[in-house]
């Protein structure tokens, strides 16, 4: 069966430090990958989705990054984080295009202080 | 891109009793209509899902109702239960741009009192 991993679970981290998170889909090939970010008390919203190796589209202007390494392998990045980006960020994966399904990884609480 | 908007954002509920959930879409191609529950704390679960072939799908206490027509969809959970406690959140598939992308509502907080 398919697992997905984040980590690291709670991240609090200074103003105009970096961040790294990072989520493993395991159990699949090939997975279309998406990270979700949801403020307290909000809605999720899609920051980033990948298709595949190398390939990434971003939703939203913000100083935040994804890159994919590897087909299972989905990281969120920040060269200096904001007080505005805390929040509970997600990953999710989904099989094919065909079945739609999306399920969301453990997911990282971001506090930036 | 989709729009979905959702209603009521607070519900609360007798044990025992119906609630309905309520969302309204905005692009007339987009054919999949999934529903999460996510407890506090925890990540969103798939509780339940319609394609836009079906008008309406049954798994236990819960159901969902599609209307094409109006660009709505429904959830309905019957014989609430303290656990059915948590924000629900709808969301449909925009087609265009690929990735298999969710639009999701702003979540309904559902509590179902004793």
């Amino acid at each position: 069966s398919q697992t997905i991993h984040q980590w690291p679970a709670t991240l609090v981290q200074p103003v105009g430090s970096p961040l790294s998170l990072e989520c493993t889909v395991e159990g699949t090939s090939n997975p279309n990958l998406y990270w979700y970010r949801q403020a307290a008390g909000r809605g999720l919203q899609l920051l980033f989705y990948s298709v595949g190796i190398g390939q990434i589209s971003s939703e939203v202007p913000q100083n935040l990054s994804a890159s994919r390494p590897q087909d299972r392998q989905f990281i969120l990045s920040s060269k200096k984080l904001l007080l505005s980006d805390s929040g509970f960020y997600l990953c999710a994966w989904s099989v094919e295009v065909a079945l739609n399904e999306q399920y969301f990884g453990p997911g990282t609480r971001l506090t930036v202080t | 891109g989709e729009n979905v908007e959702q209603h009521p954002s607070t519900l609360s509920v007798q044990e025992g009793d119906s609630a309905v959930i309520k969302c309204t879409y905005s692009d007339s191609a987009s054919n999949y209509f999934p529903w999460y529950k996510q407890e506090l704390g925890k990540r969103p679960q798939l509780i339940i899902d319609i394609r836009s072939n079906v008008g309406e799908k049954k798994d236990q206490r819960i159901a969902v109702t599609l209307n094409k027509t109006a660009k709505h969809f429904s959830l309905h959970i019957t014989e609430t239960q303290p656990e059915d406690s948590a924000v629900y959140f709808c969301a449909a598939r925009e087609l265009t741009g690929g990735g298999n992308k969710l639009t999701f509502g702003t979540g309904t907080q559902l509590k179902v009192e004793l």
